[in-house]
C-alpha cells in the first residue's frame, strides 16, 4: 500500500531536548516536504526536498534541520526545542516538484514545555 | 506568508444541499490544489487545477479557477454527513521555488 509514515505519533518533550520525527515513504518519490499546522493558519510549509541530498527552505524554517540521505526518508531534526514549535506535524510526497504535494503522513504531535 | 485564503471560515449545511468554498491567492500559480482534512488527521488530495484549466470535475466536486481574479471554488454537490471536515486551498508557483502555500482553511460542517 503506498503510504508515508511518521514516528512518533505523539511526542511530549521539554525546551532544549533534541528530537527527530521521522518521515517514510514507499513510492519511490522524489519530491518530499514538512509542514506545520497551527490554529488559525493552515500549514506552513517548513522544509522541502527535491531529491537525495537536495533541500530547502520553506516558509518556517528557523529552528529546524532536515535531511534527505536516501530517497524514502526525510527525517525532521529540532536541535533545540522551545514551546513556540508545539504544533501538529505533517510529512507528504509526491512523486516530482511542481505541485503541492499528493500524499500526507498521518501528523506528529509535538508538544514543548 | 499565507497566500491562499479560503472562504467562508466555516459553512454549516444540511444533508443533501451544495457547498460551495473560495480561495483566492496573491501571486502567479502553476497549479491549485484542494484537499480534505477530517479533525486532525492527514490531508486527503480532493483535485488539482493547473493554470491553464478553468473548471475540473471529480465525482460530486467541482472545482472552478479563474486566474484573472487569482481565485478558486470547490463545489460539493448534494453533501453528506461524511463530508464534514476542514477543507484547504493550496498552490504552488513561481516563487523560486517549489514552495507550497496553504490556505486556513473552511470548516465545513453537514447536518444530518
Amino acid at each position: 500500500e503506498a503510504q508515508v509514515t511518521q514516528n512518533p505519533r505523539y511526542l511530549i518533550t521539554v525546551t532544549g531536548k533534541k528530537l527527530t520525527v521521522t518521515c517514510s515513504q514507499n513510492m519511490n518519490h522524489e519530491y518530499m516536504s514538512w509542514y506545520r499546522q497551527d490554529p488559525g493558519l493552515g500549514l506552513r510549509q517548513i522544509y522541502y526536498s527535491m531529491n537525495v541530498e537536495v533541500t530547502d527552505k520553506g516558509d518556517v524554517p528557523e529552528g529546524y534541520k532536515v535531511s534527505r540521505k536516501e530517497k524514502r526518508n526525510f527525517p525532521l531534526i529540532l536541535e533545540s526545542p522551545s514551546p513556540n514549535q508545539t504544533s501538529l506535524y505533517f510529512c507528504a510526497s509526491s512523486l516530482v516538484a511542481g505541485g503541492a504535494p499528493k500524499y500526507f503522513g498521518p501528523g506528529t504531535r509535538l508538544l514543548v514545555l | 506568508s499565507q497566500q491562499g485564503e479560503e472562504d467562508p471560515q466555516a459553512l454549516s449545511i444540511q444533508e443533501g444541499e451544495n457547498a460551495t468554498m473560495n480561495c483566492s491567492y496573491k501571486t502567479s500559480i502553476n497549479n491549485l490544489q484542494w484537499y480534505r482534512q477530517n479533525s486532525g488527521r492527514g490531508l486527503v488530495h480532493l483535485i488539482l487545477i493547473r493554470s491553464n484549466e478553468r473548471e475540473k470535475h471529480s465525482g460530486r466536486l467541482r472545482v472552478t479557477l479563474d486566474t484573472s481574479k487569482k481565485s478558486s471554488s470547490l463545489l460539493i454537490t448534494a453533501s453528506r454527513a461524511a463530508d464534514t471536515a476542514s477543507y484547504f486551498c493550496a498552490t504552488e508557483g513561481f516563487t523560486g521555488g517549489f514552495k507550497t502555500i496553504f490556505g486556513a482553511g473552511t470548516r465545513l460542517f453537514v447536518k444530518a
